[in-house]
């Protein structure tokens, strides 16, 4: 299975603090996808870093990607109350379906 | 632009009964797929259609089944409920010239308690 797993699985900061996520997964992929998800609702598409790349930047998020460690990292900086949330890779190869991982909740307090 | 939308949002069955869920993609998206989300098992991908074609399936039993009509629209079923299956349906599209790479667009999902 090519499925994202991500550590930790939870997560508990102070705003202001960096959260940093990561994601293992196992065989080549085509890109990798990070999604954020609030309580109950349907998930956010938060960036797309393909496996050519190596860092990609939006907002206060970075992403990088290990291709030879099959390893990714989401670094949310300055984070805010409004970031809790959880927080899933998913990774695909070219004409399959995008797979999740079990997600890192973050629980960011005031 | 109207986003993904899931009807029904809520709903309880009762194990043997069969549900219907539905799903409308953002206009213009001709991919749509469906996970099921527990708290156990996490996201699992049942399957994807594209132009009313099913592409890619998931590791789940013959009593979930799928189509897309030709609006792009789609519904999923299951059949013979069991108490597992209460879970949040999510539905996602994405647009053609992303479709299997790009990204997904989800809707609010349906939430199905099977007692």
């Amino acid at each position: 299975s090519q499925q994202g797993e991500e550590d930790p699985q939870a997560l508990s900061i102070q705003e202001g603090e960096n959260a940093t996520m990561n994601c293992s997964y196992k065989t080549s992929i085509n890109n990798l996808q990070w999604y954020r998800q609030n309580s109950g609702r349907g998930l956010v598409h938060l960036i797309l870093i393909r496996s050519n790349e190596r860092e990609k930047h939006s907002g206060r998020l970075r992403v990088t990607l290990d291709t030879s460690k099959k390893s990714s990292s989401l670094l949310i900086t300055a984070s805010r109350a409004a970031d809790t949330a959880s927080y899933f890779c998913a990774c695909n190869q070219a004409g399959t379906a995008l797979i999740f991982g079990k997600g890192t909740t973050l629980s960011v307090s005031s | 632009k109207a986003g993904v939308t899931q009807t029904p949002r809520y709903l309880i069955k009762t194990r043997g009964q069969q549900v219907t869920l539905s799903c409308s993609p953002i206009s213009g998206h001709r991919s749509v797929s469906w996970y099921q989300q527990t708290p156990g098992q996490g996201l699992q991908f049942l399957f994807e259609y594209f132009s009313e074609t099913q592409r890619n399936k998931g590791n789940f039993p013959g009593r979930f089944s799928g189509r897309q009509f030709s609006n792009s629209r789609s519904e999923m079923n299951v059949s013979t409920l069991e108490l597992g299956d209460s879970a949040l349906y999510l539905c996602a599209s994405s647009h053609p010239g992303t479709a299997n790479t790009g990204e997904l667009f989800f809707g609010e999902g349906s939430r199905l308690t099977v007692l």
